[in-house]
């Protein structure tokens, strides 16, 4: 079965710094997408980064890129110069589908200070 | 804009009523799924539909039931509420990621937050 973990249930990072939040995952399969959603308190969810298990190089996308390690299990999502829009709970999560039927951690609740 | 709709907003509903939320994606969206997400949880997956025939489903009991429609709109109906049907209801549908070699993930609507009394 997955597991997606992350294990920080809030983090506060000073406004233009930068700031990661881990998640460790489980899975047996060799085959795995790895994701990051953002969800401000409006409540939809939003796509920021992928990470395909066999990709060699960390996903980058803007602001956000994704410390993939694979023999430790992790997939540690970096924003760089953080702003006051950042403050959301972010979540982490894995599909062993293509992208379809995804498993989601517990969350990550950021607040970002001016 | 992922191009996803859901309705209502908010619903509010008592113990033992029945619930029908509604999802319209986008065409040529295959896939629609459906997620659960309580009030500080993470997502978690009820179903998933393709073509309009089930194509999995989590670990949720019978009285959630689904609809897909060839038009790209969905449904989920939720019988005989119980309270801790109380949450925040996902649609969400499948599609390329821009720039990934054809990888698809979940483009998430914004929901329907569902409270049972």
């Amino acid at each position: 079965a997955q597991k997606i973990t992350q294990t920080q249930p809030g983090m506060f990072v000073q406004e233009k710094e930068a700031v990661t939040l881990d998640c460790t995952y489980d899975t047996s399969d060799p085959s795995y997408g790895l994701f990051w959603y953002k969800q401000p308190s409006s409540g939809e969810m939003i796509f920021l980064i992928y990470q395909g298990s066999y990709d060699q190089q960390n996903a980058t996308e803007g602001r956000y890129s994704l410390n993939f390690q694979k023999a430790r299990k992790s997939a540690n999502l970096v924003i760089s110069a953080s702003q006051l829009g950042d403050s959301a709970m972010y979540f982490c999560a894995m599909s062993l589908e293509y992208g379809n039927k995804l498993v989601f951690g517990a969350g990550t609740i950021l607040r970002v200070k001016s | 804009e992922t191009g996803v709709t859901q309705s209502p907003t908010h619903l509010i509903k008592t113990r033992g009523q029945q619930v029908t939320l509604r999802c319209s994606s986008q065409s040529g969206h295959n896939t629609v799924s459906w997620y659960q997400q309580a009030l500080g949880q993470g997502p978690q997956f009820i179903f998933q539909y393709y073509r309009e025939e089930e194509n999995g489903r989590g670990n949720f009991p019978p009285r959630f039931s689904g609809l897909q429609f060839p038009n790209y709109s969905s449904e989920l109906n939720v019988n005989a509420l119980e309270l801790d049907d109380s949450a925040l209801y996902l649609c969400a549908s499948s599609k390329e990621i821009p720039h990934a070699g054809g990888r698809e993930t979940q483009y998430f609507g914004p929901g329907t937050r569902l409270l049972v009394l």
